[in-house]
């Protein structure tokens, strides 16, 4: 199966700050990483596709970038509504563990 | 408008099968491409993927839950079904169900509100 390795796992930024948090696949995805922000009691919202593809209605502070094992995601300038939980997932061919998540950063203020 | 909401029950005992359906509505799961996924959050920790259900009725699962894991569809009634057998207390989580959309992209891009399944006798 393929392996998400998020990091850092955690981190801690103030509103205005640039943020990156990392996403390395055990193997080569091409292109195959989503991104997703998550808050305390909802479910995931997506915010990249396909690796560095804007979801619809999705603040431009948000981008991704990267292909086959290494993956970011950069939020240029944090806002107090982006203190959130962020995930990527990848999606791949294989029979088993078509889809995995990577184990989460939790960005919290400073 | 796209919308997606788990049902099932909130308690379920050890050993019990528990049964989810995902009622969806502004798309058919008929469509060539889209999908259905389920995805399971334990209380505190991270997301983690189940099964997932193709329109032409292909099944995929979580290699770690494969032989306790059943996804189904009933494309009349605009429904996935899951079951997972013997639950356990560690089986305590809130469950999504989220869309795959028809196209080359993989993405869960609508998301059920989630529903929390408590495992405890």
């Amino acid at each position: 199966a393929i392996q998400l390795t998020q990091s850092p796992s955690s981190l801690s930024a103030s509103v205005g700050d640039r943020v990156t948090i990392t996403c390395r696949a055990s193997q080569g995805i091409s292109s195959a990483l989503a991104w997703y922000q998550q808050k305390p009691g909802k479910a995931p919202k997506l915010l990249i596709y396909d690796a560095s593809s804007l979801e619809s209605g999705v603040p431009s502070r948000f981008s991704g970038s990267g292909s086959g094992t290494d993956f970011t995601l950069t939020i240029s300038s944090l806002q107090p509504e982006d203190f959130a939980t962020y995930y990527c997932q990848q999606f791949n061919s294989y029979p088993l563990d078509r889809l995995t998540f990577g184990g989460g950063t939790k960005v919290e203020i400073k | 408008q796209v919308t997606l909401r788990e049902s099932g029950p909130a308690l379920v005992k050890p050993t019990q099968t528990l049964t989810l359906t995902c009622t969806f509505s502004g798309f058919s799961l008929s469509t060539s491409g889209m999908c259905v996924s389920w995805i399971r959050q334990p209380p505190g920790k991270a997301l983690e993927w189940l099964a997932l259900i193709d329109w032409d009725d292909d099944k995929y699962y979580s290699t770690s839950l494969k032989t306790r894991l059943t996804i189904s569809k009933d494309t009349s009634k605009n429904q996935v079904v899951l079951t997972m057998t013997n639950m356990d207390p560690v089986d305590t989580a809130t469950y999504y169900c989220a869309r795959i959309p028809s196209g080359d992209y993989a993405m869960l891009d609508y998301w059920g509100q989630g529903t929390l399944v408590t495992v405890s006798s």
